[in-house]
């Protein structure tokens, strides 16, 4: 398979509880995203990566958010201390470059539910 | 003003008829166009590229006005499966700062 794989593909969890997501990209990607959408929206840009550098962060991410990608290959996302307000599809993507030309791969995503 | 914008919708139409899909930006420098397909509970997908003297892709077709900072999505002979939600995308620049996306357009096509 050499589509964006994410994991795990649901996520319920108490409020206050730490949660981690994972992205494994395209393998000949360099430039990995990550957004947040929720119902009735479109994705959210939260951050993204060229190779091992986190090049930008959205005024989304707060401090109870961290995303690595220490490798340059696979990246995890992860929320401290969970709220409600952070129920929402986490969906990652790559591109090969700046996805000028033919935009970005999107994986399936990572929908959590915090109760 | 929204970096992105989009007709709210719901678009609802008949299997057969042609439908059109505005959007709006607010960067005059964003280099790069998108319209993506979300079909419920899925992923987006691209659909396709915008280019500046518009594109064609069997019954879609694509067009960009720079100047007025508009980009649209026509679809012709609207099918079933063409049932989903249109993003509307952009990207900042070339140099290559994220995509950002509009809300969407939903479309419904009955039979």
């Amino acid at each position: 398979d050499t589509g964006v794989s994410q994991d795990p593909r649901h996520k319920i969890t108490k409020r206050g509880q730490n949660v981690t997501f994972r992205c494994d990209p395209i393998s000949e990607h360099n430039r990995l995203y990550w957004y947040r959408q929720t119902l009735g929206q479109g994705p959210e840009f939260l951050t993204y990566f060229q190779n091992e550098a986190q090049l930008e962060k959205s005024r989304l991410l707060s401090d109870r958010f961290s995303a690595e990608r220490p490798k340059g290959s696979f990246s995890t996302l992860e929320i401290q201390r969970t709220e409600q307000g952070d129920s929402a599809m986490y969906l990652c993507a790559s591109s090969l470059g700046a996805g000028g030309v033919y935009g970005y791969t999107f994986g399936s995503g990572t929908r959590l539910t915090v109760v | 003003r929204k970096e992105v914008e989009q007709d709210p919708g719901p678009f609802n139409v008949p299997e057969g008829a042609t439908v059109a899909f505005n959007c709006t930006y607010s960067n005059s420098a964003s280099q790069s166009f998108f319209w993506y397909r979300q079909d419920c509970r899925k992923e987006p997908k691209l659909l396709m590229s915008v280019y500046s003297s518009g594109n064609e892709d069997g019954r879609f077709t694509a067009q960009l006005n720079r100047a007025s900072q508009y980009i649209s999505l026509l679809i012709r002979d609207s099918k079933l499966s063409d049932s989903a939600t249109y993003l509307c995308v952009v990207n900042k620049d070339q140099a290559g700062t994220a995509l950002i996306f509009g809300k969407g357009t939903t479309l419904s096509v009955s039979s």
